[in-house]
């Protein structure tokens, strides 16, 4: 079946610090790929997506490269910020399986410290 | 436009006792999820409705959930009756038609069953 593995968190980084969170994947079809983050108190928001292979996603700073050969999505920023400390979680829908499901991993807390 | 809501967004029940959980999608989504995270592990889907149809209800634990969106608009899924090992954080997301990637998540309501 379909799997998510991402970074155990949690990850504390200090301002201005380079940011990583590896993800990869275990899916039977061709799956989309995403990073979604919750800020505290709030629900999950859509961070940045990927369809296909060689996409990459980004938004707000971060980007992640969809990697087929290595079945990998990681979430990178060049600089985190206070406001970016957050639970993130990377996820993939399988459309060919002709599911819409979103196939979570477990979720990586990062606290940025000023 | 109105966000997904989500209601309660906390509840805290007896062992035995029924609860159920309120979804507004956002206008015009006939797609429906309902997933939840339980104890900090991933988030994992329960079931998916397209209008008031149930497409995908392979994620539902057991008999003891119940979920029904009567006239294709809001959901409700119900506990009956509640056990310990419900307790966690449940999630409703809409999207606007199938092979749309993007699902827009509530809140969240936080399930706490002593």
């Amino acid at each position: 079946g379909n799997s998510v593995t991402q970074m155990e968190g949690p990850v504390t980084l200090s301002e201005e610090a380079f940011l990583t969170i590896n993800c990869t994947y275990t899916a039977t079809g061709y799956p989309s790929l995403f990073w979604y983050v919750q800020y505290p108190g709030e629900g999950l928001q859509l961070l940045l997506k990927a369809t296909k292979a060689d996409d990459k996603g980004s938004n707000k700073g971060f980007e992640a490269t969809y990697r087929k050969e290595t079945t990998s999505f990681h979430l990178e920023k060049g600089s985190v910020q206070v406001s970016d400390s957050a639970v993130y979680f990377c996820a993939l829908s399988d459309h060919a399986e002709g599911a819409q499901k979103l196939v979570f991993g477990q979720g990586t807390r990062l606290t940025i410290n000023p | 436009e109105a966000g997904v809501t989500q209601f309660p967004s906390h509840s805290v029940i007896e062992k035995g006792q029924t609860v159920t959980l309120r979804c507004d999608p956002i206008s015009g989504h006939d797609n429906l999820y309902w997933y939840r995270r339980v104890m900090g592990k991933e988030i994992k889907f329960l079931l998916h409705f397209v209008k008031e149809s149930k497409q995908d209800e392979s994620g539902m634990p057991n008999n003891r959930f119940l979920a029904e969106r009567t006239g294709g608009t809001y959901s409700t899924l119900k506990v009956q009756p509640a056990e310990l090992e419900d307790s966690g954080v449940y999630f409703c997301a809409s999207s606007r038609a199938m092979g749309s990637y993007e699902q827009y998540f509530g809140p969240g309501t936080r399930l706490t069953v002593t």
